[in-house]
C-alpha cells in the first residue's frame, strides 16, 4: 500500500492554457474522488468515480473541466481555457470496498497568473 | 443540503492544555462522521470516525463522540502536544458515501 499519488505537485500556468493532472489510487479502491481547496477552505467535492464510472460531479465542475478514469485504475483532472479563479489545490481521494473513510492524495496546488 | 460548521481558529494553547474543536452538522438520513487533520505541506489524514449515533472515535488521545440529538461531532484531547499543530477538519459522508462535506478548518497552534 503506497498510498494515493498525485502528479505534479506543483503547476505554474498562464491564463487560457490547459493543464492536466493525473492520480493514482491506492491499488485496490474501486471509488476515486476528486475535490478543490481553495486557501483557509476544506475541500469541496468535485466529482466521484466507480470504477471507470464516472457517478456523480458538483455543479462546480463547469463545461472547461472533465475527468476521466478509462481503465478504472488512474485518473486524470483537465482543466481547458485556465482561469485566475481556478488557482487552488486539487486533491484525489480513493476508498475501497466496504471502508467509510477515503483516503487522500498529497494534492496538486495549481497557480494560474 | 448536508453541511459541516466547524469553530473558527485559529487556536492557540500552551503544551499539555486541553483542547476542544467544536463541530456541529446538518444532514439527512444517518451520515458517518469523520475528523481529518492536515500537517503543513501534507495531504489530508484520517485521525478518527464514527459511522453511527453514540459511536466514539478515538485515535493518538484525540476522541469524538457521535450526538445526533445535539448533531455535534466536537473533537477533544486531554493533553495537546506540539507536535499537534495542525489543521483539523471536520467531515460528514451520507449514507451512500458518494461524497465528503468538510467544514472549513480549525488552525491548532500549539506552544512549548
Amino acid at each position: 500500500d503506497t498510498g494515493v499519488s498525485q502528479d505534479p505537485r506543483h503547476k505554474i500556468t498562464k491564463r487560457g492554457q490547459n493543464v492536466t493532472f493525473r492520480c493514482d489510487p491506492i491499488s485496490e479502491h474501486n471509488r476515486l474522488y476528486w475535490y478543490r481547496q481553495t486557501l483557509g477552505q476544506g475541500p469541496e467535492f468535485l466529482t466521484y468515480f466507480q470504477n471507470e464510472a464516472q457517478l456523480e460531479k458538483s455543479r462546480l465542475l463547469s463545461d472547461r473541466f472533465s475527468a476521466e478514469r478509462p481503465k478504472g485504475s488512474f485518473s486524470t483532472l483537465e482543466i481547458q481555457r485556465t482561469e485566475q479563479g481556478d488557482s487552488a489545490m486539487y486533491l484525489c481521494a480513493s476508498r475501497g470496498q466496504g471502508l467509510y473513510e477515503q483516503y487522500f492524495g498529497p494534492g496538486t496546488r495549481l497557480t494560474v497568473t | 443540503g448536508d453541511s459541516v460548521t466547524q469553530m473558527e481558529g485559529p487556536v492557540t494553547l500552551s503544551e499539555e492544555a486541553f483542547l476542544t474543536i467544536n463541530c456541529t452538522y446538518t444532514a439527512t438520513g444517518y451520515p458517518s462522521l469523520f475528523w481529518y487533520v492536515q500537517y503543513p505541506g501534507e495531504g489530508l489524514q484520517l485521525l478518527l470516525k464514527a459511522t453511527k449515533a453514540d459511536d466514539k472515535g478515538s485515535n493518538k488521545g484525540f476522541e469524538a463522540t457521535y450526538r445526533k440529538e445535539t448533531t455535534s461531532f466536537h473533537l477533544e484531547k486531554g493533553s495537546v502536544q506540539v507536535s499537534d499543530s495542525a489543521v483539523y477538519f471536520c467531515a460528514l459522508s451520507p449514507s451512500d458515501f458518494n461524497k465528503f462535506y468538510f467544514g472549513s478548518g480549525t488552525k491548532l497552534n500549539v506552544k512549548p
